[in-house]
């Protein structure tokens, strides 16, 4: 099994431009989150989907949209990508469970200039 | 607002030595998580507490919840230990499928 597997791993926008971020799973997860880590702040939830067609709204979601057409893909894209949206975006899966644990996929690096 | 408070920031310790990092938490939980965070980035799932106290190999994670505090200990620590450790917890209020992360701690381990 190959867990969580995110694409790409490193990325240089300019400022405008648009991108799509990809997370699969082979764990047959029903939920999956996307994840923003700035330095020096915990890892915010941007969006997240409880399953096949169905996503919301996390605790940033502006500059962001999501879809979930598969159960094992997750896409986050960016529309017209700013600065401020430099970060390290992390997918994650988990069981149908609030308290079950999250897997991580290994992150993407974006950088806007 | 859940906040999530980790202390220390950073955290030095000579291999071998008892190493404890705390987590604070400010409203009712439903379960809190421990995760390491490897220095090429990835994110690992270490326990997941709701009460009482876990055990995993060298790592001991309890949690208080009376006191809102949990703590992670590692025995007989080891550089392989070097890495960012972040605390989480899913609120009993707010949004669902929502956790909220400390800002982790920085331990590096010395041989």
């Amino acid at each position: 099994n190959a867990g969580v597997t995110q694409t790409p791993k490193f990325r240089v926008l300019k400022t405008g431009q648009s991108m799509t971020l990809l997370c699969a799973q082979d764990m047959n997860h029903e939920y999956m989150y996307w994840y923003r880590q700035d330095p020096g702040m915990g890892l915010r939830l941007i969006h997240y989907s409880v399953g096949e067609g169905t996503t919301a709204k996390g605790e940033v979601p502006d500059g962001y949209n999501v879809s979930r057409l598969k159960k094992q893909n997750f896409l986050l894209g960016l529309e017209s990508a700013a600065p401020s949206q430099t970060s390290v975006y992390f997918c994650a899966s988990s069981l149908p469970r609030d308290t079950y644990e999250q897997y991580f996929g290994p992150g993407t690096r974006l950088t806007v200039t | 607002k859940n906040e999530v408070e980790q202390s220390p920031q950073n955290l030095t310790a000579q291999e071998g030595e008892f190493i404890t990092i705390n987590c604070s938490y400010s409203v009712g939980i439903s379960a809190l998580h421990w995760l390491q965070q490897h220095p090429g980035g990835g994110i690992v799932s270490l326990f997941m507490l709701s009460s009482g106290k876990k055990k995993h190999g060298r790592l001991i994670a309890t949690i208080n919840i009376q006191e809102k505090h949990s703590s992670l200990h590692i025995t007989a620590s080891h550089p392989r230990d070097s890495a960012v450790y972040i605390c989480a917890v899913k609120s009993l209020s707010g949004s669902a499928r929502q956790l909220t992360f400390g800002s982790g701690t920085q331990l590096t381990v010395l041989p």
